[in-house]
Parts: structure tokens; C-alpha cells; sequence
């Protein structure tokens, strides 16, 4: 079963451009993370924030929270053609036995 | 940079045949995920394993899946027989989980199994 649902499925925006993708989330979580997986590859962490943040920054990421609509964002400033790839939210919500549960993703194309 | 090892990258299997995917994580990372994805979806969890102990099978079709990680260090991922439905990336997962006293649960990735029953 998949927790997170991003929107919107599918993105594309010129080079330089912000791009901006949403997730939604159904329980109550202890976290939440992005993650990004270019074509074929295995994923790779970007950034994580805890129930108790409700802004992150990371170089050119900043990721909000807000656990009261059960939902984040990842935006993307001064976009490029290397930021080209799918982007999933994973929500961990603790007790040790709930893993990291995905959602269905946000595919990024950056038009150069 | 340690790194999630996965092996075999790539495996055509027959259907009804029996297949098996290793994964060793990061040296000291105590969770291990199994997580199966078909294309233009997300990863769905199979199994979780702290150290050696299963602690979420739930999502694991345990009439032909199995998984083992007999010393709490490297694992195993066993289909037999193999279906049609089981073509997917394969992706093996570990996290630290604790980090100076703080919960540490960003997870790495290995390169995945791409697994095609034919």
C-alpha cells in the first residue's frame, strides 16, 4: 500500500525555471523525505524533515511541511537539465515496524 | 563511499522457475527494506528487517516470496515459482536509524534488481 500521492504526476518547465510537486499523506507521520531516482537507477535521499519542522533547505531544495493538511512540498529553485528525474515523498511514521512507504511520484522533465 | 551492493543487476527468468536476488547494505545499518517496483510506479514495501528479525512482512506474497538475513548482515530475496506479474525492479534498501541519539531513518539504496519473467 502507498501512503504518499504526489501531484502532479508528470512536470515540465524550462531550464531556469522553480519547479514545484506536492505529497499528501494520510496518517500521522514522525517524518518525511524526498527522494529522487533517474531512469532506471536506485533512489537517492535529498532531504528529510521531522513532524516538528515545518521548513528545510538544501542547496537549491526547500521542502515544507504542514501537518495539519497532512501534506509537504519540494520546490525546486533555478531548475537543470540534470535536475531531470522522478521524485517521490516517503513517509516514516515510527514504531520501528513501519518502514518508509512511497508514493507514486512526480516525474520532472527540464526542458533545456 | 559505502554503498548498498545488488546482485544480479539484471535477470530473465521462465515463469514457474525459481529466482533469487542478494543485497548487502551499508556496514552497520541495522534495517534492511526489500521493496518491488513496476515501472511508472512507486516502490512498495516487501519486507523490513531489523538486524536479523522480519518486522513487516505484511505486503509479502508469502506463498511464493521469501526473505532471509540469517546474521542480520546481507539478505536474500527468493521467488519461486516466478509469474508473469512479478517483472519489476527489485531495490534493496538500508538506514542507520539511530545517530547520536537521534532517529536516523534516511535510507540508501542499491542499484536494483530489473527482474523479467518471461
Amino acid at each position: 500500500s502507498q501512503q504518499g500521492e504526489e501531484d502532479p504526476q508528470a512536470l515540465s518547465i524550462q531550464e531556469g525555471e522553480n519547479a514545484t510537486m506536492n505529497c499528501s499523506y494520510k496518517t500521522s507521520i514522525n517524518n518525511l523525505q524526498w527522494y529522487r531516482q533517474n531512469s532506471g537507477r536506485g533512489l537517492v535521499h535529498l532531504i528529510l524533515i521531522r513532524s516538528n519542522e515545518r521548513e528545510k533547505h538544501s542547496g537549491r531544495l526547500r521542502v515544507t511541511l504542514d501537518t495539519s493538511k497532512k501534506s509537504s512540498s519540494l520546490l525546486i529553485t533555478a531548475s537543470r537539465a540534470a535536475d531531470t528525474a522522478s521524485y517521490f515523498c516517503a513517509t516514516y511514521s515510527g514504531g520501528g515496524a513501519d518502514g518508509l512507504t512511497f508514493g507514486k511520484g512526480t516525474h520532472l522533465i527540464i526542458q533545456p | 563511499e559505502a554503498e548498498v551492493a545488488q546482485s544480479p543487476r539484471y535477470k530473465i527468468t521462465e515463469k514457474s522457475q525459481a529466482v533469487a536476488f542478494w543485497c548487502d547494505p551499508i556496514s552497520g545499518h541495522a534495517t534492511l527494506y526489500w521493496y518491488r517496483q513496476i515501472l511508472g510506479q512507486g516502490p512498495e514495501l516487501l519486507v523490513q528487517f531489523q538486524d536479523e528479525s522480519v518486522v513487516d512482512d505484511s505486503q509479502l506474497p508469502k506463498d511464493r516470496f521469501s526473505a532471509e538475513r540469517l546474521k542480520g548482515v546481507d539478505s536474500t530475496l527468493k521467488i519461486q515459482p516466478a509469474e508473469l506479474g512479478d517483472s519489476a525492479m527489485y531495490l534493496c534498501a538500508s538506514s542507520l536509524d539511530w545517530t547520536g541519539g537521534h532517529l536516523n531513518t534516511e535510507a540508501f539504496f542499491g542499484q536494483g534488481t530489473r527482474l523479467t519473467v518471461v
